[in-house]
Order: structure tokens, then sequence, then C-alpha cells
């Protein structure tokens, strides 16, 4: 079955960095996104990595990949108060199908980041 | 560019009513979905159109129905609501098969 798992919560100082964890269990998942959602707003895309990877870096931010373990994390480097927000790991369960649509997301409960200044 | 907008951003509505949510997909994406967002939960899948056909649907039941137009935008139909359809709709839009960008949601609070 499709499931996605994170923790409900991290507490970091600003300027610490910040590692949030996810596991997922579908082993046919081909692509793994990281979301960020503010108070009463939608939901942001920060990154994607495909599941041929083990790691993507883009600016402060790393998402590693464990495939044997099924875990996805999502690194923040020097945690700044506006990244408090809820984040959210998803899974694509499939790869784009013949057409070109993309499949469903499967996402996490959520992560609630509180970064103390 | 523009982005992903979605209207109304909060409607109030009473049990057996039906509602109708719009999405106008970012510029340039030819796929919308829509995920159903209750309080303190990730989204759920409700369902997604490729080109005006419809391309998946989650575990929601036959009164929550859609469309997708030759432009691209999308509509939400929710009838005979329930006290349990309050939540928070979202719309994403992509292209092909790529990463699914979403809009600021409707806010559905069912009386």
């Amino acid at each position: 079955g499709e499931d996605v798992e994170q923790s409900l919560f991290l507490s970091v100082r600003e300027g610490d960095s910040s590692v949030i964890n996810c596991t997922y269990t579908d082993s046919s998942s081909t692509y793994l996104y990281w979301y960020k959602q503010e108070p009463g707003a939608g939901l942001q895309l920060l990154t994607y990595i495909f599941s041929n990877m083990d790691m993507k870096q883009d600016q402060r931010l790393t998402v590693l990949l464990n495939k044997k373990d099924k875990h996805l994390s999502l690194r923040i480097a020097d945690t700044q108060t506006g990244d408090s927000a809820i984040y959210f790991c998803a899974e694509s369960s499939r790869p784009p199908d013949l057409n070109g649509a993309t499949n469903k997301l499967i996402f996490g409960t959520g992560t609630l980041l509180a970064v103390q200044p | 560019e523009t982005g992903v907008t979605q209207s109304p951003t909060h409607l109030i509505k009473t049990r057996g009513q039906q509602v109708t949510l719009r999405c106008s997909s970012q510029s340039g994406h030819n796929t919308v979905s829509w995920y159903q967002q209750a309080l303190g939960q990730g989204p759920q899948f409700i369902f997604q159109y490729y080109r005006e056909e419809k391309n998946g649907r989650g575990n929601f039941p036959p009164r929550f129905s859609g469309l997708q137009f030759p432009n691209y935008s999308s509509e939400l139909n929710v009838n005979a609501l329930e006290l349990d359809d309050s939540a928070l709709y979202l719309c994403a839009s992509s292209l092909d098969g790529g990463p699914q960008h979403f809009g600021d949601g409707t806010r559905l609070s069912i009386l």
C-alpha cells in the first residue's frame, strides 16, 4: 500500500540546521517531493528528487534519499524564523503515464517546524 | 508567469447544498489535480484532469465531480454537502509529467 510518515514537530534555534525526516512504503515511488505550507496558505514546492538520485542540493536545502530504507530527509541550513511552517513530504507512486500526465501525490501528515529566535 | 489561482478563497455552506470551486492553472500547464486537506492532515487526492480528460481518481464518493476546460482551467463540484466536507480544497497544476504547483486553496466550511 501507499503510506508516507513524518514526525509531527521539530523545534530549532535560528541559525542552526534543521533536518526533517520522512519514510514511505511504496517501493515503486519514483518522484519524492518536499512542500512548505505557511498558515492560511497553499503548498509551496521547495524541491524534489528522482528515485535514481541519492542527493540533491539547492541553496540552503539538501535532500537525501535512502532507497533501501525508503527514507527521505530535508536539511535546511542556517534556519531562519521565516522557515517556520509545516513541511510535507510527498511521493508520486508511479512514473508519468504514457500520455505524460503527472500521477497523484501521496502526502505525509506534515512536520511543524518552529524556529526560535 | 501567472501562478495557480483559486476562487473563492472562503465559502460557507449548509448541509445538503451544492458547491462549485474554480481553479486557473499556471500558464503553460495542461494538467490539474484536486486535493482535500482536512485540518491537521496532509492533502488527499480527489482526482486529476489531463487535457480535458479525467486521469485518475482517489477514494472520494461520486458526489465529488469535476471537469477541465479547453484553456485547462478546472472546476470541482460537490453535491449534497456533508459536515465532513469542511476542509481546504487545493488545486495543483503541472505540465505533463512535471512537478505539481499549488494554489492557495478554497476554505470550505459546512454548517
